[in-house]
């Protein structure tokens, strides 16, 4: 059974640029959920995905951006990229309902140069 | 909003014995779930343990125990024998209970927990 999966691995950008970072839930969940994770700190959440609609969003500029496609997949997008982007980009899966464990992947690592 | 506290940046424990991190949170909610997550140097966040706020008895997963009380908001973690393997960041993890479509993790600032053979 795989797990969460997410691509690319690693990823430089220069600022100004956009960058699109994909994940592939686990096996049978249907909620996508990404977090931005500085240096040092904890994860902070960006917003969630269920039935290919954003159901939750977190503090984070319009810049950030998402998708969910039929088959629960997700991407994560950001426009205009800034330094402060520089970071790694977790998504985890679940199943949609209350108190549901979520799954992470192993990141994206984003350096905005 | 919820906000979680683990006020130990670091730790370290020889190999074989217990350790405690702690964590602290704040809600005005009364059904949530709390969650002890690790994350090694590969990065990959790994589930540790999880704790329903409207069960009394404390979770627990082999070496890896709570105690959670709940008046004083107050979620550490236990690891019993510890092993080289249990080197990692720690974080305590915070999710709405009471509506669907909620369930967002908040999570803590971590605790990075050395294991010293």
């Amino acid at each position: 059974d795989a797990g969460v999966t997410q691509s690319p691995t690693h990823l430089i950008k220069t600022r100004g640029q956009q960058v699109t970072l994909r994940c592939s839930p686990k096996s049978g969940h249907d909620t996508v959920s990404w977090y931005q994770q500085a240096l040092g700190q904890g994860p902070q959440f960006i917003f969630q995905y269920y039935e290919e609609e954003e159901r939750q969003r977190g503090n984070f500029p319009d810049r950030f951006s998402g998708h969910q496609f039929p088959n629960y997949s997700s991407e994560l997008n950001v426009n205009a990229l800034l330094l402060g982007d520089s970071a790694l980009y977790l998504c985890a899966s679940s199943l949609s309902d209350r108190g549901e464990t979520q799954y992470f992947g192993p990141g994206t690592r984003l350096l905005v140069l | 909003a919820q906000t979680v506290t683990q006020s130990q940046p670091e730790m370290s424990v020889q190999e074989a014995e217990t350790v405690t991190l702690s964590c602290t949170y704040d809600t005005s909610e009364n059904n949530y779930y709390l969650f002890w997550y690790k994350q090694p140097p590969s990065r990959q966040m790994i589930l540790v343990i999880r704790q329903e706020a409207y069960k009394q008895q404390n979770a627990t997963e082999n070496r890896f125990s709570v105690n959670f009380q709940k008046a004083a908001k107050s979620f550490s973690l236990k690891i019993s024998d510890s092993q080289l393997g249990d080197t990692a960041m720690y974080f305590c993890a915070f999710m709405p209970g009471t509506n669907f479509g909620n369930e967002k993790l908040t999570f803590g600032t971590g605790t990075r927990l050395t294991i010293i053979p």
